[in-house]
């Protein structure tokens, strides 16, 4: 079964580092997302891709971060100067009709 | 803004239902999911309904969707400890394939 997959599943960084977190969606999809979970609050929108530009993003979505999709099966979120408050469950999805397929996320530790 | 709500815990004992409720705000909802979460893992998706059905059933899975309510429920029967988890119930709004917005999640505890 096709799935969405996202590396690494965890990673620690400094403060005040970049980091870039990479999903590789289901191939035929069409839509791309990052959402994100800080440890026990709900799942937050972050961003959504369509046709190799943002569709729409969340007002946590700031300059800090970006998103790209670099070649025809990966797409990035990058986070620059990393601050405490980014420790969290990044998840990627992608759908095709609506339906949306999660990746396992990556845990994003901020030190 | 859209917004999603559930309980926040269930229990229930092995081999009983679970009923997780889920209300919502945005009465353009085209699609409206379940999704289960493990702990310490990701979303797995477990069901979709569309917003012009009233109910979908799949194995022990049965989704019940009251638009004029706005009221979304998931039955499990015959509960098992496996199914222990957080249910997220979200919704996608029409307009395009946009963000998914997702509910606080109901943590379902089955008890032995």
């Amino acid at each position: 079964e096709p799935e969405v997959t996202q590396t690494p599943s965890h990673q620690v960084t400094q403060m005040g580092q970049e980091v870039i977190l990479r999903c590789v969606p289901i191939s035929n999809h069409l839509y791309f997302y990052w959402y994100r979970q800080i440890l026990g609050q709900k799942v937050e929108f972050l961003v959504s891709f369509y046709n190799n530009e943002i569709s729409e993003k969340s007002e946590i979505f700031d300059d800090q971060f970006s998103v790209e999709r670099p070649d025809g099966s990966n797409f990035t979120l990058k986070i620059r100067s990393t601050k405490l408050e980014d420790s969290a469950m990044y998840f990627c999805a992608s759908s095709e009709l609506g339906e949306g397929f999660f990746g396992q996320g990556t845990r994003l530790t901020v030190v | 803004g859209e917004d999603v709500e559930q309980s926040l815990f269930l229990s229930v004992r092995e081999g009983d239902s679970s009923v997780i409720n889920c209300t919502y705000t945005d009465s353009s909802s085209t699609y409206l999911y379940w999704y289960k979460q493990e702990p310490g893992a990701g979303l797995q998706l477990l069901t979709y309904i569309f917003s012009n059905m009233d109910m979908k059933q799949d194995q022990r899975l049965t989704v019940l969707l009251n638009k004029k309510d706005k009221h979304l429920s998931l039955r499990i029967a015959d509960t098992q400890t496996g199914d222990s988890a957080i249910y997220f119930c979200a919704e996608i709004s029409a307009g395009g394939y946009q963000k998914v917005t997702f509910g606080t999640g109901t943590k379902l505890q089955v008890i032995p």
